[in-house]
């Protein structure tokens, strides 16, 4: 059973781009959760998601960032129209019920 | 509302000698607590975790906390250090049963040959 899987692991872009963070939950798993691990600081919740459904996005800036967790394929993090401080770590944990994570490896987007 | 205070931002301590990485916590209900490791561009491993069994919870790799509700701290210890434990350590807080991870600010553990 693969655990939670991140990718890409490393993420380069240009100011304006976007970025687009994929995430797989663990088999069975149908709830996901991302955090955004800012330089030096620990991790913060960002947003919390079901199939098919947002159940709470009060991490999420208001603007710019979109989270999917469609009823086929991974869960994805949009990042429309990146700026130099979108530059984190960014975890995605899945979990059976509503408790219970497992994290994987995240996704290190650097934007220059 | 929820909180977790790392006291130490950074810890050294020589190989071989115990380790002490402090954590206190504000929760208004009864807390799941737990402690992640996070080796230098890789992912968060589960140390351990409390959830209102025994106070004194064992962990991976020789790694213990113990949950002191009086003193709302749940500290996380291991008796002798070794040069692979040099990684940063994360206290986190949750409600039980609810799925938001309110994280520490992370304690830089560094071992010394």
């Amino acid at each position: 059973n693969a655990g939670v899987m991140q990718n890409p692991r490393h993420l380069v872009r240009r100011r304006g781009q976007e970025a687009r963070l994929r995430c797989s939950p663990m088999k069975g798993h149908s709830h996901v959760y991302w955090y955004r691990q800012l330089p030096e600081e620990g991790l913060k919740f960002m947003v919390y998601l079901q199939k098919e459904n947002i159940i709470d996005e009060s991490g999420m800036p208001k603007e710019r960032f979109s989270a999917e967790f469609p009823k086929e394929g991974p869960s994805i993090l949009r990042i429309q129209q990146v700026v130099r401080g979108d530059s984190a770590a960014y975890f995605c944990a899945s979990s059976p019920e509503a408790e219970g994570y497992t994290f994987g490896s995240g996704t290190r987007l650097t934007v220059v | 509302a929820q909180s977790v205070t790392q006291l130490d931002s950074h810890v050294s301590v020589s190989e071989g000698t115990p380790v002490l990485l402090r954590c206190n916590y504000s929760s208004s209900y009864s807390p799941s607590l737990f402690w992640y490791v996070q080796h230098p561009n890789k992912g968060l491993q589960l140390l351990l975790k409390y959830t209102s069994a025994a106070t004194l919870v064992k962990g991976i790799n020789g790694f213990e906390a113990e949950f002191k509700k009086s003193e709302t701290s749940f500290h996380l210890t291991k008796p002798s250090a070794h040069m692979s434990d040099a990684a940063e350590y994360f206290c986190v807080v949750s409600d039980t049963g609810t799925y938001k991870y309110i994280f520490g600010t992370g304690t830089r553990l560094k071992v010394l040959a």
